[in-house]
């Protein structure tokens, strides 16, 4: 298995949802990572889980918390967003940081849409 | 800050040779992807260099200098299919391990 799969696809909430994007992967990769991408934007780095632990939040607002369950596991809970937070969600897992061995392998993205 | 600089549009011929340059300013090294994204998909990993030369694979080379912060992307034979984004990452290593940061990318429109 050499995917990051992404759940789900699409996703239209309001303001006052809560919802949560699952991401996983099966390639016993130690990193994973949430990116934002606008449309025409290049993808922004959000949060970084190193071995199940957060290591990096790049000041991302406390409506948005991501959750590691499991290696293989990362959630981003959402809640209360505003219409400007729509945006492909994207997820990644690497085997480590750096090298060629530890390119990133991006999931297709949840397309969010916050009415 | 971290800078990293590419074109934005890009047109090509099919069959045709392209090079795609970026530059970087960043606060450390770790390495330079190159992904190549289409419209409303995920990127796809292209190529690594973290030493200065060339990295061939392909119809796609990569070319690394690190004294001139400078890489690019080479596609040769171009099809239709290339048509797509190509995103220019620096991995910055260090304390910010697993920090990849991406250049705007490039839109490269292949024409018959």
């Amino acid at each position: 298995d050499t995917e990051v799969t992404q759940t789900p696809k699409h996703l239209v909430m309001g303001m006052t949802n809560k919802k949560s994007l699952k991401c996983e992967q099966h390639m016993g990769h130690r990193a994973m990572y949430w990116y934002k991408q606008k449309a025409k934007k290049p993808p922004e780095l959000m949060f970084v889980y190193s071995y199940e632990k957060l290591s990096i939040n790049e000041s991302v607002p406390s409506r948005f918390s991501p959750e590691c369950p499991n290696s293989s596991l990362l959630n981003l809970h959402l809640h209360a967003l505003q219409p400007e937070d729509s945006a492909l969600y994207l997820c990644a897992s690497s085997q480590g940081f750096g090298g060629p061995n530890y390119g990133y392998t991006f999931g297709s993205g949840t397309r969010l849409t916050v009415v | 800050g971290q800078n990293i600089d590419q074109p934005t549009e890009m047109t090509a011929t099919e069959g045709a040779i392209v090079q795609i340059n970026c530059t970087y300013q960043t606060s450390g090294f770790n390495g330079l992807f190159w992904y190549q994204q289409h419209a409303g998909e995920a990127p796809t990993f292209l190529s690594y260099n973290v030493l200065d030369g060339l990295e061939e694979k392909g119809r796609f080379s990569s070319f690394l200098s690190r004294s001139k912060g400078y890489s690019y992307l080479l596609l040769k034979e171009l099809q239709m299919k290339d048509s797509a984004s190509y995103l220019c990452a620096v991995s910055l290593g260090g304390g910010s391990q697993g920090n990849l940061i991406f250049g705007k990318g490039t839109k490269l429109s292949v024409k018959p």
